[in-house]
């Protein structure tokens, strides 16, 4: 039982390179979440999904795009990278009766 | 516009002695509060949480006090160890979002 995986762990891109940040699950968890870590700042949310086939926004979602095709899979998309997407992106999943979420590893993106 | 205030950005308690972290929070519809911890280049892991129905909850050497008319929770670790030494992060959820605090780093102290 692997839990959250993340890849890749880092990522160097370019202004204006796209991207796909990978997020698996094998704890059959329906609820999956895509955040954001800033120094100093607190997570915030970009996107997040009840299921397979629904996805909704969170706090901070310009810039990316996700998909939820199967219950195991949450991929986060940068289409058009840009300095203010430098961070540190931890993935989240968790049971729909439970509040409590399990992350992932983290990857940690700069964008030059 | 922050609905999950933590204050205090660093904390250091000495080793066997009480570590206290505080969060106020704003939204009077949350109704779970959670509190994670996090290493460094680590994910957040899950500590204990608690319902907005109960004003208290133990395990083992942590306890979440939660006082709803003035919207504060702490957490409470005794007594403290060196592996505490972390970054934690006070949460709230409504719908099927949760809201996290900026995080407080706690240093215990030899």
């Amino acid at each position: 039982n692997a839990g959250v995986t993340q890849t890749p762990k880092f990522r160097i891109l370019k202004i204006g390179q796209s991207m796909t940040l990978q997020c698996t699950q094998d704890m059959n968890h329906n609820y999956m979440y895509w955040y954001r870590q800033d120094p100093g700042m607190g997570l915030k949310l970009i996107y997040y999904s009840v299921g397979a086939g629904i996805t909704d926004k969170g706090e901070v979602p310009n810039g990316y795009n996700v998909s939820r095709s199967t219950t195991e899979d949450f991929p986060l998309r940068l289409e058009l990278a840009a300095p203010s997407q430098t961070s540190v992106y931890f993935c989240a999943s968790r049971f729909t009766n439970y509040n409590e979420q399990f992350f992932g590893p983290g990857t940690r993106l700069t964008v030059l | 516009d922050q609905q999950v205030k933590q204050n205090s950005p660093s904390l250091s308690v000495q080793e066997g002695r009480i570590s206290i972290l505080n969060c106020d929070y704003t939204n009077s519809m949350f109704d779970y509060f959670l509190w994670y911890k996090k290493y460094p280049a680590e994910g957040p892991t899950f500590l204990i949480s608690i319902s907005s129905i109960k004003d208290k909850n133990e395990d083992g050497r942590f306890t979440v006090f939660l006082n709803k008319s003035a919207k504060h929770l702490s957490l409470h670790i005794v007594p403290s160890q060196p592996g505490d030494s972390a970054v934690y992060f006070c949460a709230a959820t409504a719908d099927d979002k949760i809201i996290f605090g900026k995080g407080t780093r706690l240093h215990i102290l030899p």
